[in-house]
């Protein structure tokens, strides 16, 4: 079993709507979550980062973390052409060693 | 702030030829990761390193990679010799050091390898 499992889509969402993008894991010592914008070509963007459990949110952006199922939500509001991109999520232990998830493809049709 | 810079971005090679990459990571930060992304997977950590020392290797393959962070401040990753499976795109990554771990890591652009 992966450490971090997420589904890699492709999702593809009119502009305006309401995307969730989710992660499940197995290790239950995470502990650090963080959620990363990747464009073709570029390197992973931080977009949001939580310790422990609850919700932190950010401008269009919400985290969510659920210990007790061991899954993690990233809710974009209002989604715009620009959010097209992959979204990686990230987790840790320790706040060393990080276990990304494959990443969910993500397009707003205009 | 500059970002984390690296060089080259784009490589092609031979199988069995080698290659080096080069990191420049944010100023200050006394954390440095390389990881590598195959298409269509997450990063995968292969080295972390604080300061000049070495946190975390257990996922590099030591009998063709080696990774040095020579004054704490930039790094390098060898290939030597390289494979086709090696083909992928190399990040680093730098974070500052926090009590209890590191966290919120910044990427580099990434240095896309392609082995023929």
């Amino acid at each position: 079993q992966k450490e971090v499992e997420q589904d890699p889509g492709p999702l593809s969402v009119p502009e305006g709507a309401i995307v969730s993008l989710n992660c499940t894991y197995s290790n239950s010592a995470f502990q650090y979550f963080m959620w990363y914008r990747q464009y073709s070509r570029k390197g992973p963007e931080l977009l949001m980062y939580t310790y422990s459990s609850g919700n932190k949110e950010d401008g269009r952006f919400t985290a969510q973390v659920d210990k007790s199922s061991k899954y993690i939500s990233l809710f974009i509001r209002d989604s715009q052409p620009s959010d097209s991109a992959t979204y990686l999520c990230a987790m840790s232990a320790t706040g060393n060693q990080f276990y990304f998830g494959t990443g969910t493809s993500l397009t707003v049709i205009p | 702030e500059a970002g984390v810079a690296q060089s080259p971005r784009y490589k092609i090679i031979e199988k069995r030829q080698s290659v080096a990459f080069w990191c420049n990571p944010i100023s200050g930060h006394a954390t440095l990761y390389w990881y590598q992304q195959i298409l269509g997977q997450g990063p995968k950590l292969l080295i972390q390193f604080q300061n000049n020392g070495v946190v975390d290797d257990s996922q590099l393959p030591k009998d063709r990679f080696s990774a040095e962070r020579l004054k704490g401040v930039d790094s390098t990753l060898k290939i030597q010799p390289a494979k086709l499976e090696d083909s992928a795109v190399y990040l680093c990554a730098s974070s500052l050091v926090r009590q209890g771990g590191s966290y919120e890591q910044y990427f580099g652009p990434g240095t896309r390898l392609t082995v023929t």
